[in-house]
């Protein structure tokens, strides 16, 4: 069993569409992220949601959404796509939330976005 | 704000070679260190990490000791196998950070040749 799974695995679009990826976590966590990495392999953290909390990364543009149907799926809806949002988009899912906690967080396998 | 820097590759070894790659952090309060590895096509898999000083992570024949008073977490593994090209990156998770959100170095890939 697929502990985190995303689609779709790729996704090619034009400039100005809006989009959703899908996440779903098997693990009973309750806590789910999403995470952008860019061409250079270097990862940023997006969002951090719970059940009872979302905390966005400020830098995040306000296209970006996330929205959570239940504890275990947090999607990803990106309005308005840009060139610069090509990238491939990781979603994680770890046991809690908490300041100082390390839990391990899981991650799916990546849905590589395009913007042409 | 929190933030990792990580020697950049690619890190090229030949196989049974000492790896050694460097990480250091800047963060506020006592942060838990993490490395993570990605092989090609997927997803990132925990490797090892450690939550205080001094304490040393160990997993898969890969080794990393907390050293705060030189803020550095750097990955050792004594003998290199062909099966650890990947990409290798260091994250802290900060004590202030209500999210537990990751801030992750900025990789390096390691190429380990027959």
């Amino acid at each position: 069993d697929t502990a985190v799974s995303q689609t779709p695995k790729y996704l090619v679009t034009q400039m100005g569409n809006d989009k959703s990826i899908k996440c779903e976590q098997n693990l009973g966590h309750d806590t789910m992220y999403w995470y952008k990495q860019d061409s250079k392999k270097f990862l940023k953290i997006m969002f951090s949601y719970n059940n009872k909390e979302l905390i966005i990364n400020e830098t995040v543009p306000n296209r970006f959404s996330p929205k959570s149907p239940d504890k275990a799926h947090l999607n990803l809806h990106i309005n308005s796509l840009e060139l610069g949002d090509s990238a491939v988009y990781f979603c994680a899912s770890s046991q809690g939330i908490g300041a100082g906690r390390a839990d391990t967080q899981y991650f799916g396998p990546g849905t590589r976005l395009t913007v042409l | 704000g929190d933030s990792v820097t990580q020697m950049e590759g690619p890190v090229t070894l030949s196989e049974e070679a000492f790896l050694t790659i460097n990480c250091t952090y800047t963060a506020t309060g006592y942060p838990s260190l993490f490395w993570y590895v990605q092989y090609p096509g997927e997803g990132l898999q925990l490797l090892l990490k450690a939550t205080k000083a001094d304490d040393k992570g160990s997993n898969k024949g890969f080794e990393a000791t907390y050293r705060k008073e030189t803020t550095s977490f750097h990955l050792e593994k004594g003998s290199v196998q062909v099966s650890d090209s990947a990409v290798y990156f260091c994250a802290l998770s900060g004590n202030n950070n209500a999210g537990n959100m990751l801030t992750f170095g900025g990789g390096t890939r390691l190429m380990v040749k027959p």
